[in-house]
């Protein structure tokens, strides 16, 4: 059972153009909600969380934004740049209650902005 | 990276053999993790720790074992390496009290 479902699994945009990222969750116990970046050959990095208490955060050109009742957050890119190409996961946690904190993650969407 | 290293960073080896793979930590950060990355489907956890020799079960653990005997080190053995286990494995550490989990840089592991 996929508890986090992302889309799309790629993404091409042009350069000053939004990337748009999807996810859903089916368990109303998560409480946080982060994205992690990765580039080719390295660990993912963590770029931005957000907390179900909020609808929305955001961070330089990074946008988080929550819709709790549909159990949906998803990740925006404004003004994409080259750099920004990498793949993007979202993932999910449970953070109290014994859980341990531990992330399930979607299946990843590789952003590619071309110049 | 929260000083996290990996070892080794690539490994080759035969279906039948173990494989020991070790995460080292420099920050004293009370959990860790091992996650296994797979083309199409994302970072999948192995096992965890919350505490020295306290360790626990993840999504896809059968096959795998962990040991942690001192704070900074993680250890994940596969006992009989099979070919379903070449992979990308990560391993992550995080600080009680905060929620980010920091990841190491991987080791590719093929199984022939």
């Amino acid at each position: 059972q996929q508890q986090v479902k992302q889309s799309p699994q790629s993404l091409i945009v042009q350069k000053g153009g939004i990337s748009i990222i999807n996810c859903a969750y089916e368990n109303t116990a998560f409480d946080y909600f982060p994205w992690y970046q990765q580039f080719p050959g390295k660990g993912p990095a963590l770029l931005i969380a957000i907390r179900p208490d909020v609808s929305e955060k955001k961070e330089g050109r990074f946008t988080i934004s929550f819709n709790k009742s549909a159990k949906q957050f998803s990740l925006h890119i404004m003004d994409s740049q080259p750099g920004d190409s990498a793949t993007y996961f979202c993932a999910a946690s449970k953070g109290s209650g014994g859980s341990n904190y531990k992330l399930t993650f979607g299946k990843g969407t590789l952003l590619t902005v071309n110049p | 990276d929260a000083g996290i290293t990996q070892s080794p960073r690539h490994k080759v080896t035969e279906t039948g053999t173990p494989v020991t793979l070790r995460c080292h930590q420099t920050e004293n950060h009370r959990y860790m993790y091992w996650y296994r990355q797979d083309p199409g489907h994302g970072l999948r956890l192995i096992h965890y720790s919350y505490g020295v020799k306290d360790t626990d079960k993840g999504e896809v653990s059968d096959g795998y074992s962990v040991s942690r005997s001192k704070t900074e080190d993680f250890l994940l053995t596969l006992e009989s390496a099979t070919s379903s286990q070449t992979s990308v494995y990560f391993c992550a550490t995080k600080a009680g009290g905060v929620e980010t989990q920091y990841f190491g840089p991987g080791t590719r592991l093929l199984v022939l």
